[in-house]
């Protein structure tokens, strides 16, 4: 099976502009997770969903959000970059909720 | 509140030598999993292990070994004969029961294994 795709891998935004990212999960999986990865706080948990529902969400601005379709493919977006918003955006899939996830290669997002 | 800590920030050690990557976390849950994820340089994240609050089994797989101790709230990450490829940032992260599949994460060990 083809692993958890993401697109792009490397982002270039200006602060105030917003970036849409995708993620693709291992075929079968219905459950998409989102991280946040800094050197400062680590990684965070941003929102999770199954079957098309967001069914968790971390301590996030509401300008990270984010959607799943009916193929459970995964769009996360943010709006009015910020600079802190740069960071390695990890997507996760897993068959269902509670089991083992499998993560994407990320995408890099630098705001300048 | 839900916590993971890995307390060693860096290991170095010589190939073939035996190295433990400790990992506490506390959690009010009583039905909860814990991970250990690799990330080599490349940045993906790499699945090792699942293990549920009720199976304190421990675990060996080739060279990785896991040991779970609910009495002291630890998970205990365990290489013999270490190599260079397991260079890495090792993870361990906590996911509760009612919580979904959304992991606490530690902030990572980072292992540097020399030939």
């Amino acid at each position: 099976k083809a692993g958890v795709t993401q697109t792009p891998r490397y982002l270039i935004k200006t602060r105030g502009q917003q970036v849409t990212l995708s993620c693709s999960p291992i075929s079968g999986h219905r459950s998409v997770s989102w991280y946040q990865q800094t050197p400062g706080q680590g990684l965070q948990f941003l929102f999770e969903y199954f079957s098309e529902t967001q069914r968790n969400k971390g301590n996030f601005p509401g300008r990270f959000s984010g959607r799943q379709f009916s193929n459970s493919r995964s769009e996360m977006n943010v709006s009015t970059l910020e600079l802190g918003d740069s960071a390695l955006y990890l997507c996760a899939s897993s068959e269902f909720m509670n089991t083992e996830a499998f993560f994407g290669q990320g995408t890099r997002l630098t705001v300048v | 509140a839900q916590k993971v800590t890995q307390a060693q920030t860096e290991i170095s050690v010589v190939e073939k030598e035996d190295v433990t990557l400790d990992c506490v976390y506390e959690t009010r849950d009583t039905t909860y999993y814990l991970f250990w994820y690799k990330q080599p340089p490349s940045g993906e994240l790499v699945f090792l292990i699942r293990r549920n609050s009720f199976d304190e089994q421990n675990e060996i797989s080739g060279r990785y070994s896991w040991n779970f101790q609910k009495s002291t709230s630890s998970f205990n990450f365990t290489i013999t004969a270490s190599q260079v490829v397991d260079s890495a940032v090792y993870f361990c992260a906590l996911s509760e029961g009612q919580a979904g599949t959304a992991l606490i994460f530690g902030k990572g060990t980072t292992l540097s294994v020399s030939s």
